[in-house]
């Protein structure tokens, strides 16, 4: 089962920031959260990851609480093109592997 | 730098056939994962493999269903004997060592007649 809880649905103006949670109450101390969209029905796409910290990167910033307990993805200026399914997913480096929910499906409203 | 690609796309095959499904790595990447999605589902993981050898393979079922990831060559899923619950759409990952960020290949939808 995934370890995290997401929205299964959202909507957003065009032009406006998208803010997409996650809740990981699970989560352990060497445990990353990753974020991931599929647009339509193509292959996931990376966005953006963390340990602790917030992270910032060309697409996205990534806000983790200081218990680690939750996460917000952020898209600044949110496009057409953003409509996906977002998935947050928490995994440990050295188990590889990715456990998928169901994600939140981000409607970008024009 | 091509990315992770997948073939064939879509694939037709009448139950109890074989299906082969094909993934070429990023350069330089000698890890690859087999992912499936039903309809409005998200992935589910089925084997992690790096060249020659299968390191997890705990969400493959048990029968008809292989993996391999030779020295030279695609990765290749294949599974025998398909059955229409077989259909879905497979995705494969690659990276370049453990813990980084995986890069999906495009699918293979796989349908089942």
């Amino acid at each position: 089962d995934a370890k995290t809880t997401q929205p299964p649905s959202m909507d957003c103006a065009e032009g406006r920031a998208a803010n997409l949670p996650c809740n990981h109450s699970t989560i352990s101390g060497n445990e990353y959260v990753y974020w991931y969209r599929q647009i339509h029905s193509q292959g996931p796409q990376y966005i953006i990851h963390g340990l602790k910290n917030n992270e910032t990167n060309e697409m996205a910033s990534l806000i983790i609480t200081e218990d680690r307990k939750s996460s917000t993805l952020i898209l600044p200026h949110a496009t057409l093109r953003d409509t996906a399914v977002y998935y947050c997913i928490v995994t440990n480096p050295g188990t590889y592997k990715y456990i998928f929910g169901t994600g939140t499906r981000l409607k970008v409203l024009a | 730098n091509a990315g992770v690609m997948q073939n064939p796309r879509h694939l037709v095959r009448r139950r109890g056939q074989e299906a082969r499904l094909r993934c070429s790595p990023m350069k330089g990447h000698s890890h690859v994962y087999w992912y499936r999605q039903l309809p409005e589902e998200g992935l589910k993981f089925m084997v992690y493999l790096q060249k020659e050898n299968i390191i997890d393979e705990s969400g493959m079922p048990k029968e008809r269903f292989s993996a391999e990831f030779p020295k030279e060559g695609p990765s290749i899923l294949r599974i025998q004997q398909v059955v229409r619950g077989d259909s879905a759409a497979y995705f494969c990952a690659s990276l370049p060592g453990q813990g980084n960020e995986q890069y999906f290949g495009p699918g293979t939808r796989l349908t089942v007649t």
